[in-house]
């Protein structure tokens, strides 16, 4: 099966520290995608971080950095400095192909919520 | 750039209604998707559009709900009739590459 889980629904951090969201995947492909995807109130998904399954190096943007560790099938989103604003839903999603069309569509976990604190 | 765009961003009905959502991708972005996001879930796929193909309609629950993106462009996703169940935030996605990016969503209320 191919899965994303998140074991975190909620999350708590003082600003300015650093936070580290879970995910784990499961999937029987060899090449696959991972991406983390920030929901705020406002409801739009917004991109921050992917991770190919072929890349050696764990993938970073700005605050955001990927603790890629493929043989225990972990993604894990790591946020440095936390900000007010980073207070949200937190996604983590897997590329996956599909197998009853051959194309390729993005697989969610529930989600963990963050809460960042003055 | 403008994102995705989508329309509109509520819509309250009532049961046994029809109702229409709209979305406008990314320019050039010639993937589009419509996902479905239940409360406290993540989202999930309905269907996927390579320019004006529905490629992957398999979780599409086709007996109410139908979709289509005429001139490979900008798509509309329809509900007829709607049931208490289709409450949801609705959300469409374009995709260049490797990466898929999302508009704002719809939240249908269902009463």
């Amino acid at each position: 099966a191919q899965k994303i889980t998140q074991t975190q629904p909620g999350m708590f951090v003082q600003e300015k520290e650093a936070v580290t969201l879970d995910c784990t995947y499961d999937t029987s492909d060899q090449s696959y995608g991972l991406f983390w995807y920030k929901q705020p109130s406002s409801g739009e998904m917004i991109f921050l971080i992917y991770q190919g399954s072929y890349d050696e190096q764990n993938a970073t943007e700005g605050r955001y950095s990927l603790n890629f560790q493929k043989a225990r099938k972990s993604a894990n989103l790591v946020i440095s400095a936390s900000q007010l604003g980073d207070s949200a839903m937190y996604f983590c999603a897997m590329r996956v192909l599909s197998m009853n069309t051959g194309f390729q569509k993005l697989v969610f976990g529930t989600g963990t919520r963050l809460l960042v604190s003055p | 750039e403008a994102g995705v765009v989508q329309s509109p961003r509520y819509k309250i009905i009532e049961k046994k209604q029809p109702v229409a959502f709209w979305c406008n991708p990314i320019s050039g972005h010639n993937t589009l998707y419509w996902y479905l996001q239940n409360l406290g879930q993540g989202p999930e796929l309905l269907i996927r559009y390579e320019n004006e193909e529905a490629v992957d309609d398999s979780q599409l629950p086709k007996d109410r709900f139908s979709a289509e993106r005429l001139k490979g462009v900008d798509s509309t996703l329809k509900i007829q009739p709607a049931e208490l169940g289709d409450s949801a935030v609705y959300l469409c996605a374009s995709s260049f590459g490797d990466r898929t990016f999302f508009g704002q969503g719809t939240r249908l209320t269902v009463v």
